[in-house]
């Protein structure tokens, strides 16, 4: 059973239009949800740290935000250098491990 | 700071062969671990370590070993190496309840 699934697979958007992605997760006593952003043939790349529901943190054109059950990264007028794979990843409490989702593949169009 | 290394970038084996991957962080950092990304896998875990003499297995470890002899280094080692263990290697470090900061990666490949 996914601890984290990640939605959609992909998505393509135009130059300019906003959208958000999603990152659900069923792990008990989270201890820190990871937003990463990976280009191809390269490693990913830290984004943010959320700890608890309520929490928002933001980058530039990127916002991300956690609730109990899901986070959301939001993408604010997006350029065609957004365009990568956004994984997700949780801590579970009385663990270290990082678990990834598949992630959530992203092409902005000029 | 040179972050989080890995060596060697691409490697060809053949099936049978052993070989070790090497990462290396200069950032002091406790946690260490490996992850194997596949197509339509994800990133799976497959040890990682909390500090010095420390290890412990993650979601694949199988085939697969690790030793943590000081907090730079923690090698992985391919003791006879198979098609199924083709794959992209990324190995990450972090300050325990932190984030984790990536590797380049390792591009493996068994025939």
């Amino acid at each position: 059973e996914d601890q984290v699934t990640q939605s959609p697979e992909a998505l393509r958007l135009q130059e300019g239009e906003s959208s958000s992605l999603n990152c659900s997760y069923t792990v008990s006593g989270l201890r820190g949800l990871f937003w990463y952003r990976q280009d191809p043939g390269k490693g990913p790349e830290f984004l943010f740290t959320l700890y608890s529901a309520g929490e928002e943190k933001e980058k530039e054109r990127l916002k991300a935000t956690l609730t109990k059950k899901e986070s959301f990264l939001h993408i604010t007028a997006p350029k065609p250098e957004d365009s990568a794979t956004y994984l997700c990843a949780v801590r579970q409490g009385g663990s270290e491990k990082l678990v990834f989702g598949k992630g959530t593949k992203l092409t902005v169009n000029p | 700071n040179a972050g989080v290394t890995q060596t060697p970038k691409f490697q060809v084996l053949k099936t049978g062969q052993s070989m070790t991957l090497q990462c290396a962080q200069d950032m002091n950092h406790e946690y260490m671990s490996w992850y194997r990304q596949d197509p339509g896998m994800g990133l799976r875990l497959i040890h990682y370590s909390v500090g010095a003499g420390i290890t412990d297995q993650g979601e694949v470890p199988n085939g697969y070993n690790v030793s943590r002899s000081t907090t730079e280094d923690f090698p992985l080692r391919l003791l006879s190496a198979a098609p199924s263990q083709t794959s992209v290697y990324f190995c990450a470090s972090g300050v325990r309840n932190t984030e984790a900061f990536f590797g380049q990666g390792t591009r493996l490949t068994v025939v």
